[in-house]
C-alpha cells in the first residue's frame, strides 16, 4: 500500500515570502499522479496542482510550483509571493494509476498548516 | 462545475443511533468516496463506490456501512454511533479530477 508522509504539521510565512512545504511517499509504482490540495476555513478542498510521475517537468500554476524528485520519492510545494488568502491546510495525495485495482481513490498525508503573517 | 452536496454541515448524535450521512452529486460521476477528516491523520478513506450498488472497503471501514441506490447519491451509515467516530467526514466524486463536499462535522455524545 502507498504511505504519503507530510512532516511539517506546522508552518508561517512572512506575507510575499516564499514557503516551501515537504511531502514524500512509497510506492512500488512507476506510474503515478500527484497532488496538493488547499483546505481554507470553509472546509472545500481546492486543487492546488497535479504531477503526473511520467512527466519529468515540474508542474506550476501561477504562485504554485512544484519540486518532484522521483527517485527520491519526494514532491514538495512552493509557494512563492505568499499572500493572506493562502493560509489553510495543505494535504499532499497520491494516486496510482488507472491500470491498478486501487486506482480510484487518493491517499493523503496528514496535513501542513500554513500560517501567513501580516 | 460539478457540485458536490453534503446534507447537513454540523450534526450532533447519541451513542448508539443510527446516523445517515448523505452526499449527492449533479454529474453523471460513476465514482464516489466517504472519507474521514481527523487532526495529525489527514484523510482517511472509509469506502467507496464505483458504480450503482457497487462498493469497496477502504481503510477505515469498521463501524461504517455504505448504501449507493442511486448513481447521484452515496450515503455513509454508522450502524451504532460511538464517540470515536466524532469526526469531519467529507465525500468526493471522480471523473477527471476530485471534487470534494463541504464536509459534516460529526459529534457523538
Amino acid at each position: 500500500a502507498q504511505t504519503v508522509t507530510q512532516s511539517q504539521p506546522e508552518m508561517s510565512v512572512q506575507e510575499a515570502e516564499t514557503v516551501t512545504l515537504s511531502c514524500t511517499y512509497d510506492t512500488s509504482e512507476s506510474d503515478y499522479y500527484l497532488f496538493w490540495y488547499k483546505q481554507p476555513p470553509s472546509r472545500q478542498m481546492i486543487l492546488v496542482i497535479r504531477q503526473e510521475a511520467y512527466k519529468q517537468q515540474n508542474a506550476t500554476e501561477n504562485r504554485f510550483s512544484v519540486n518532484f524528485q522521483k527517485a527520491a520519492k519526494s514532491f514538495s510545494l512552493k509557494i512563492s509571493d505568499s499572500q493572506l488568502g493562502d493560509a489553510a491546510m495543505y494535504f499532499c495525495a497520491y494516486r496510482s494509476p488507472l491500470s491498478s485495482g486501487s486506482a480510484r481513490q487518493l491517499t493523503f498525508g496528514s496535513g501542513t498548516q500554513l500560517t501567513v503573517l501580516p | 462545475d460539478v457540485k458536490v452536496t453534503q446534507s447537513s454541515r454540523y450534526l450532533v448524535k447519541r451513542t448508539g443511533e443510527k446516523v445517515f450521512l448523505e452526499c449527492v452529486q449533479d454529474m453523471d460521476h460513476e465514482n464516489m468516496f466517504w472519507y474521514r477528516q481527523d487532526p495529525g491523520l489527514g484523510l482517511r478513506l472509509i469506502y467507496f463506490s464505483y458504480d450503482v450498488k457497487m462498493k469497496e472497503k477502504g481503510d477505515i471501514p469498521e463501524g461504517y456501512s455504505v448504501s449507493r441506490e442511486k448513481k447521484e447519491r452515496f450515503s455513509l451509515i454508522l450502524e451504532s454511533a460511538s464517540t470515536n467516530q466524532t469526526s469531519m467526514y467529507l465525500c468526493a466524486t471522480s471523473g477527471y479530477g476530485y471534487t470534494f463536499g463541504s464536509g459534516t462535522r460529526l459529534t457523538v455524545v
